[in-house]
């Protein structure tokens, strides 16, 4: 039983499209994340939730919008996807208060023609 | 963001131990030491973290200079499946758990 599941695994589209990035967890945890890992590997936080409420925003375009309708889902809708957002997309989650130890998924490959 | 420095690369042989070393002489005094590592085309994985006390479970060990500007990663008994990027991050103290990844140390290990 995956404890951070991501879906798609892969998604390849082409420029100007409107994707969307699923994220569950079933660790019970309370707070989630995005990540991007681009080209040269450097893992970047993007947002995070508590709660359903965000927490962190980090410097991320308006075309990023996370969603969570529950305390186990993180999605990641994408509009006008451009070039530039190929990458490594990872959801995290961990609980406030228990070491905060964050645990990741296997990631979703975005690439963007 | 705090910051760390870790070398580029380092290189073991299997089932010898590996030291990785971490620089992070802006810590405060509530960061606490993470690392994390990240097996080929996977998510990052948990390693070990503290504040600092020398630290111990059962995939390595986490030794922490006394002024807490340097730390270092052991693994006792590197195989094969160690090989990967290991990330050595403070954790800021701030309603979020914001981890602030740097570029990582690659492990190679030779059999």
């Amino acid at each position: 039983d995956t404890a951070v599941s991501q879906t798609p695994k892969y998604l390849v589209t082409q420029m100007g499209n409107d994707k969307s990035i699923k994220c569950e967890q079933n660790l019970g945890h309370d707070t989630m994340y995005w990540y991007k890992q681009d080209s040269k590997k450097f893992l970047k936080i993007m947002f995070s939730y508590n709660n359903k409420e965000l927490i962190i925003n980090e410097t991320v375009p308006n075309r990023f919008s996370p969603k969570s309708p529950d305390k186990a889902h993180l999605n990641l809708h994408i509009n006008s996807l451009e070039l530039g957002d190929s990458a490594v997309y990872f959801c995290a989650s961990s609980q406030v208060g228990t070491k905060n130890i964050q645990y990741f998924g296997a990631g979703t490959r975005l690439s963007v023609l | 963001d705090a910051k760390t420095t870790q070398p580029n690369s380092m290189e073991s042989n299997e089932e010898e131990p590996v030291h990785l070393p971490c620089n992070h002489s802006t810590i405060s005094g509530t960061d606490y030491i993470h690392w994390y590592r990240q097996l080929p085309s996977q998510g990052p994985e948990y390693v070990i973290h503290g504040l600092t006390s020398n630290v111990n479970n059962r995939m390595a060990s986490l030794a922490i200079a006394e002024d807490r500007k340097s730390s270092t990663l052991i693994l006792h008994r590197a195989t094969l499946r160690d090989a990967a990027v290991y990330y050595c991050i403070l954790r800021v103290m701030e309603y979020g758990n914001k981890l602030v990844f740097g570029a990582g140390t690659i492990l190679r290990v030779k059999s």
